[in-house]
C-alpha cells in the first residue's frame, strides 16, 4: 500500500499546454510539498501546505498553481508549460514542517 | 538565505571501502540534519537523522557527524556494497522550519 502516490508517472507535452499531476498520501500526516528535481538532480522545493493551507511558496512562477482539497491530496497544476518546465516532480509529505519526509516515486515531465 | 554546500559531486568506491560525504551550512540557528539516499528512478528516502544536540549518531554501517561550531556534517558509509550505490543528498532546516536540500553526491560501489 504506497504512502505517497502520485499520478501521471510519465508526462510528454508541448510546449503552451497546461497539465496537472497529481499527489495523494495515505500517511496521516498534515503537511504536504511540490518538490522539483531538475537534470542535474538539484531538489528545490517549490510549494508547502500543512492542513490545506500555503505556508510556503518559493520564488515559482504563476504558472504553477498548487491546490489541496484536503490535507490528504496535493495536486499541482501549470498552465502554459516552457521547455524550462521539463524535470521530476515530487510530492512529500511529513508529519510536521521540519519532519521526515516521505517521497512519491516521482512525475517527469517532459516539455517538447 | 540559508545555504547548504555538498561535495564530493561524485564519488566512486570499490566494495568494502569507506565513503564520506561532507555537508556545510551558514545557519547558525539550523538545529536538524538529515541524509536522504535516492536510487534510481525513485524518491529521496531518509537514512539517518541528527539533530543539534548530539555530535553523532551511527546506525550499522552508515554514521553521521555533526560540528556545530564549523557548521559542518558529514555521512560516513563503512564496508560499502554495491547496493550503496545512488544519489545522496544532505539537507538543513531553514528558518522557516522546511528542509533545504545540497546538491546530492552521487556514489558509486564497484564491485
Amino acid at each position: 500500500d504506497t504512502a505517497v502516490s502520485q499520478t501521471p508517472k510519465y508526462l510528454v507535452t508541448q510546449m503552451g499546454n497546461d497539465k496537472s499531476i497529481k499527489c495523494e498520501q495515505n500517511l496521516g500526516h498534515d503537511t504536504m510539498y511540490w518538490y522539483k528535481q531538475d537534470s542535474k538532480k538539484f531538489l528545490k522545493i517549490m510549494f508547502s501546505y500543512n492542513n490545506k493551507e500555503l505556508i510556503i511558496n518559493e520564488t515559482v512562477p504563476n504558472r504553477f498553481s498548487p491546490k489541496s482539497p484536503d490535507k490528504a491530496h496535493l495536486n499541482l497544476h501549470i498552465n502554459s508549460l516552457e521547455l524550462g518546465d521539463s524535470a521530476v516532480y515530487f510530492c512529500a509529505s511529513s508529519q510536521s514542517l521540519a519532519g521526515e519526509l516521505f517521497f512519491g516515486e516521482g512525475s517527469r515531465l517532459t516539455v517538447l | 538565505g540559508e545555504n547548504v554546500e555538498q561535495h564530493p559531486s561524485t564519488l566512486s568506491v570499490q566494495e568494502g571501502d569507506s565513503a564520506v560525504i561532507k555537508c556545510t551550512y551558514s545557519d547558525s540557528a539550523s538545529n536538524y540534519f538529515p541524509w536522504y539516499k535516492q536510487e534510481l528512478g525513485k524518491g529521496p528516502q531518509l537514512i539517518i537523522d541528527i539533530r543539534s544536540n548530539v555530535g553523532e549518531k551511527k546506525d550499522q554501517r552508515i554514521a553521521v557527524t555533526l560540528n556545530k561550531t564549523a557548521k559542518h556534517f558529514s555521512l560516513h558509509i563503512t564496508e560499502t556494497q554495491p547496493e550503496d550505490s545512488a544519489v545522496y543528498f544532505c539537507a538543513v532546516t531553514r528558518s522557516q522550519g522546511n528542509l533545504i536540500f545540497g546538491k546530492g553526491t552521487k556514489l558509486s560501489v564497484k564491485p
